[in-house]
């Protein structure tokens, strides 16, 4: 049982590039979630999806778009990636009562 | 959902008990208090949860008092390995939505 599993897990852009980053769960969760972590600082939400089809903004939505592809994927994009967007990336996955979440993805802008 | 306080730090001697407290004075009757920590660097894990009787499981303890505006996570036998950062939520049990992280207290398990 993978969990939730987030791909890549380092990554370094320079300013302006593009990217993706993924997260899959095999639990069958309906609820998915993507924040942010600066260093020092607590979790921040970026976007969440409730159910397959739904998206909505979390804390810190600016700079950032998100697809759920389906039950299983929350995808989050990076359109003009920036320094400030410099962070480790989580995603989760949310059943009833308890939140899973993966390793993360370090991701550094320059 | 209610908001949360918790202390944002803590020290507890190795072998002794940690005891967490946390502040949701406008909970409403149908929020759940959860628990999470994260180790550093780590994805946070789920500890325990409750609505207003005591829980127990075999990571910690959680005491909501009567008035369920407050509540204190218990980690009996603290370990150098429990030092991390304790978040404390409250939200709607089987709810999606939302699901906001507070600052947390930062647990030091010293030797």
């Amino acid at each position: 049982n993978a969990g939730v599993t987030q791909t890549p897990k380092f990554q370094v852009l320079k300013t302006g590039q593009s990217m993706t980053l993924q997260c899959a769960q095999d639990m069958n969760h309906n609820s998915m979630y993507w924040y942010r972590q600066d260093p020092g600082m607590g979790l921040r939400l970026i976007y969440y999806s409730a159910s397959e089809g739904t998206t909505d903004k979390g804390e810190v939505p600016n700079g950032y778009n998100v697809s759920r592809l389906n039950k299983r994927e929350f995808s989050l994009r990076l359109e003009s990636a920036a320094p400030s967007q410099t962070s480790v990336y989580f995603c989760a996955s949310r059943n009833r009562a308890e939140a899973f979440f993966g390793q993360g993805t370090r991701l550094t802008v320059v | 959902d209610a908001k949360t306080t918790q202390p944002p730090s803590m020290d507890c001697a190795e072998g002794r008990a940690a005891n967490l407290p946390c502040n949701h004075s406008t909970i409403s009757g149908n929020e759940y208090v959860y628990w999470y920590r994260q180790i550093h660097s780590q994805g946070p894990q789920y500890i325990i949860h409750g609505l207003k009787n005591n829980e127990t499981n075999e990571m910690a303890s959680l005491i909501i008092t009567e008035d369920r505006k407050s509540s204190t996570l218990i980690l009996p036998h603290a370990t150098l390995r429990d030092t991390a950062v304790y978040y404390c939520i409250v939200k709607i049990y089987n709810q999606g939505g939302k699901l906001i992280f507070g600052q947390g207290t930062e647990l030091s398990v010293k030797p």
